[in-house]
């Protein structure tokens, strides 16, 4: 196990279509985020899983945003009705949780998305 | 007030001095800290944790908790030029409901 793993890498996509993205974590890890950055900025948080229970949903994020980790490991990130302001990098990180305290977070390539 | 607060420069120091870069958190429950490297157009890379007061030493880095001044820093010694990044800070509270939260970071340059 390499890492986490981020797929595709670069994407384009016409405004108004729905783009999906994968996010493989460290094989042994039972949490994965879901952060957006922007340039200039830190990056922010989405949403994240434990296992397969999606934990919280950032407030900031609409309703065209949806996020799945059906098994417990690989996760996906779908956007629908892409917006140019959706352009950014979609980042995911991995880490592990026991006995209520949670290790280090590892950040996969990340997915640029361009909104056109 | 912002979870996680970071200056966000650029700090520019010359070559082989020493880079301080510092954090500020706003919620006390908070006891794991995180210093990450991003450089430009690349993904967030974790250099140091920290979870107990006081210095955490690694190579050239040291990490700094103060949780009483609910303040972290980082220490880059002899700096070189490959240390121009951006540095966030991140913080988590050691539990299983709270998420990872990130600083918006702040910039170093290294002057050859």
């Amino acid at each position: 196990d390499t890492g986490v793993s981020q797929n595709p890498r670069h994407k384009i996509t016409k405004r108004g279509q729905n783009v999906t993205f994968r996010c493989d974590p460290i094989s042994e890890h039972n949490r994965l985020y879901w952060y957006r950055q922007t340039l200039g900025q830190g990056p922010e948080f989405l949403t994240y899983f434990q296992n397969e229970a999606q934990l919280e949903k950032s407030r900031l994020l609409s309703d065209r945003f949806s996020a799945e980790r059906p098994k417990g490991s690989f996760s996906t990130l779908e956007i629908q009705r892409t917006e140019q302001g959706d352009s950014a990098m979609y980042l995911c990180a991995s880490s592990f949780i026991s006995g209520g305290r949670d290790t280090e977070a590892f950040f996969g390539q990340g997915t640029r998305l361009t909104v056109v | 007030q912002k979870e996680v607060e970071q200056n966000s420069g650029p700090l520019s120091v010359p070559e082989g001095a020493i880079a301080s870069l510092n954090c500020t958190y706003s919620d006390r429950v908070s006891q794991s800290f995180f210093w990450y490297r991003q450089y430009s157009g690349k993904s967030p890379e974790l250099i140091m944790s920290i979870y107990s007061n006081g210095d955490k030493e690694d190579g050239r880095f040291t990490a700094q908790l103060n949780k009483a001044s609910q303040y972290v820093s980082l220490l880059i010694r002899d700096s070189q030029p490959s240390d121009s990044a951006t540095y966030l800070c991140a913080v988590n509270r050691a539990d299983s409901s709270y998420k990872l939260i990130f600083g918006s970071g702040t910039r170093l340059l290294v002057r050859p």
